[in-house]
């Protein structure tokens, strides 16, 4: 069946460091792929998205790019502040499944001053 | 104007009892879904509505019932509340069914059965 993998958290980062959170995707054809991050005590949102190989997502200085190839959209920033810290969930949905999102285990992200 | 709202926020409740949670969305979206957060932030999807129509309905027990009165509403019955049943539910919302399409969620219930 259709399947995300996050790297596991919580991941501790001083503020302005690189941030990377790999993702990967076990999943038949063409899937959209997905960030979303949660506030603490708030709902999810969308970070960023890609729907087709080789796309790059891109949103508030974060990015991830669509890697049929290696099954991966791994989760980039080059410049972390304190304000993104969050919950990240990789996740995936395809076209014939009612749009349901199929959501990795979520990697906590905690940024220091 | 809260383009996806939940209520109630929060919920205590016993063991046995029934319970509702209600959702709404203003983003005049055709389809709706119920999400469940378990303790260690796990997201799995519980339903899916696409016009009032039920999509979705994954492996939750019976216990559980959606019911869409119309495409803006999505609430959540729950009867005879088991310990595992607490979690935070979210509702969503998104433009249709299609795989690429954004969703928005709601603030979630956290539901805690005592």
């Amino acid at each position: 069946g259709n399947s995300v993998t996050q790297m596991e958290g919580p991941v501790t980062l001083s503020e302005e460091a690189f941030l990377t959170i790999n993702c990967t995707y076990t999943a038949t054809g063409y899937p959209s792929l997905f960030w979303y991050v949660q506030y603490p005590g708030e709902g999810l949102q969308l970070l960023l998205k890609a729907t087709k190989a080789d796309d790059k997502g891109s949103n508030k200085g974060f990015e991830a790019t669509y890697r049929k190839e290696t099954t991966s959209f791994h989760l980039e920033k080059g410049s972390v502040q304190v304000s993104d810290s969050a919950v990240y969930f990789c996740a995936l949905s395809k076209d014939n499944q009612g749009g349901k999102l199929i959501f990795g285990q979520g990697t906590e992200l905690s940024v220091k001053p | 104007d809260t383009a996806v709202s939940q209520t109630p926020k929060y919920l205590v409740t016993q063991m046995g009892n029934d319970k509702s949670i209600k959702c709404e969305q203003n983003l005049g979206h055709d389809t709706m879904y119920w999400y469940k957060q378990d303790s260690k932030k796990f997201l799995k999807i519980m339903f899916s509505y696409n016009n009032k129509e039920l999509i979705i309905n994954e492996t939750v027990p019976n216990r559980f019932s959606p019911k869409s009165p119309d495409k803006a509403h999505l609430n959540l019955h729950i009867n005879s509340l088991e310990l595992g049943d607490s979690a935070v539910y979210f509702c969503a919302s998104s433009r249709s069914g299609a795989g690429g399409n954004e969703q928005f969620f709601g603030p979630g219930t956290r539901l805690t059965v005592l």
